[in-house]
């Protein structure tokens, strides 16, 4: 499975945009991206996933730069509960996640 | 978005005992659930991938009689720890590939709440 790179932490002031940042050099044609985020003593929670175009939910909204060597994940306004821990994952068809070590995000009131 | 469930949410067991999770997808068909262990300030390291019908297939370094799992119908896998001892303390998540949302294109993982399991 191709590897990512995610910073290990990160902290934001409440109500303000929050930009995590995924490198993923190795990335192949087929591979998707995915983000995850876990809340304390809880299991992952679906984020977003992305191909190629930039996607946007009602959670967040995922930058996937042209070459497709790094993506962001955007939280437009980060409250107290987005306090957690951000995966990003490349997943191919059907196989499986694995995941890093992700981005320790840490919200300030 | 799905819903997993998983019982009990926590266990304390003594040492050589066996304990059973249960992990239900609640609004979905899953053909395939997969186990995750995760110690204290780690990642979620994947143990199996349960395929419905079918024996599981475990990772390198997961003893298969220890961790025996079923996974019986389209909505339920169970995880049994057999023989537990202390060191098999975790968190153990399990997931549940299905359709996002809205999403036609990929299948992602929909991941339970979690069993906490402390062996005395």
């Amino acid at each position: 499975d191709a590897k990512t790179t995610q910073p290990n932490s990160m902290e934001s002031n409440e109500e303000e945009p929050v930009h995590l940042p995924c490198n993923h050099s190795t990335i192949s044609g087929t591979d998707y991206i995915h983000w995850y985020r876990q809340l304390p003593s809880q299991g992952p929670e679906y984020v977003i996933h992305g191909l190629t175009s930039n996607v946007n939910n009602r959670m967040a909204s995922l930058a996937i730069a042209e070459d497709r060597k790094s993506s962001t994940l955007i939280l437009h306004r980060a409250t107290l509960r987005d306090a957690a821990v951000y995966y990003c994952i490349l997943k191919t068809g059907a196989n499986n996640l694995f995941f890093g070590t992700g981005t320790r995000l840490t919200v300030i009131p | 978005g799905a819903v997993v469930s998983q019982h009990p949410s926590w266990v304390i067991c003594k040492s050589g005992t066996s304990v059973k999770i249960e992990c239900r997808s609640l609004d979905f068909q899953a053909t395939t659930m997969f186990w995750y262990r995760q110690f204290p300030k780690q990642s979620l390291m994947l143990m199996a991938t349960s395929n419905e019908g079918s024996k599981a297939t475990y990772e390198q370094g997961v003893e298969k009689d220890k961790f025996l799992i079923n996974h019986a119908s389209l909505t339920l896998s169970t995880l049994t720890v057999t023989s537990a001892h202390p060191e098999d303390s975790s968190f153990y998540i399990c997931s549940a590939r299905g359709w996002a949302s809205g999403s036609a294109d990929q299948e992602t993982q929909y991941f339970g709440p979690g069993t906490r399991l402390l062996v005395l």
